[in-house]
């Protein structure tokens, strides 16, 4: 039981260039949700999936798209990235709606955009 | 706006010691408040998960408390160990996502 996993752990873009950041659960929950970390600004959505076939816009939608692949999938995808996007990812997954279930993190992603 | 404070951002303690950690939040109308743990370089781990229909949670040597009418968490730690260096988080459940606070960076001095 892994839990969340994401790929990849570490990239480095240069402004412009696109990429999807993968993540999958294996929990069987419904809802999955993607945030950024920024020094001095906290965790902030981004999207969110509230079950398979749906997503919704958080805080921060601006410059990402996402797709809920399937149950297990969730990825979000930077179409042409810009420095402003340099920071650290997290997918989570929750068994329903997040606002009142546990969530369940995964390790995360360094994006360095240059 | 709904915003969700912890105040200090940074707590240095001796092994041992009792501590609490606050959180404040707006709007009383929240499904629950939860407290994660961050290491360095990591992802956060649940702590533990106040419904707004409770008082409060105990987990091993740590206890959460909830007070919706004066908009208040406070995270107890009994007897803090070096293993508990980490920044905690507190965040507050609304329909659809969570709303994080800034954290509180905690160091545990041996």
């Amino acid at each position: 039981n892994a839990g969340v996993t994401q790929t990849p752990k570490f990239q480095v873009l240069k402004t412009g260039q696109s990429m999807t950041l993968q993540c999958a659960q294996d929990m069987n929950h419904n809802s999955m949700y993607w945030y950024r970390q920024d020094p001095g600004m906290g965790l902030r959505l981004i999207y969110y999936s509230a079950s398979e076939g749906t997503t919704d816009k958080g805080e921060v939608p601006n410059g990402y798209n996402v797709s809920r692949l399937n149950k297990r999938e969730f990825s979000l995808r930077l179409e042409s990235a810009a420095p402003s996007q340099t920071s650290v990812y997290f997918c989570a997954s929750s068994e329903a709606d997040g606002g009142g279930e546990t969530q369940y993190f995964g390790p995360g992603t360094r994006l360095l955009v240059l | 706006k709904q915003e969700v404070t912890q105040i200090p951002a940074a707590l240095s303690v001796p092994e041992g010691e009792n501590l609490v950690l606050n959180c404040s939040f707006t709007d009383s109308a929240i499904y629950n408040l939860q407290w994660f743990r961050q290491d360095p370089g990591k992802g956060l781990t649940s702590l533990l998960l106040i419904q707004s229909s409770q008082r409060e949670q105990t987990s091993g040597r740590l206890n959460a408390s909830l007070d919706k009418s004066s908009g208040r968490s406070t995270l107890y730690i009994a007897a803090s160990q070096p293993g508990d260096s980490a920044t905690y988080l507190c965040a507050r459940g609304s329909q659809g996502n969570l709303i994080f606070g800034k954290g509180t960076k905690l160091s545990v001095k041996p």
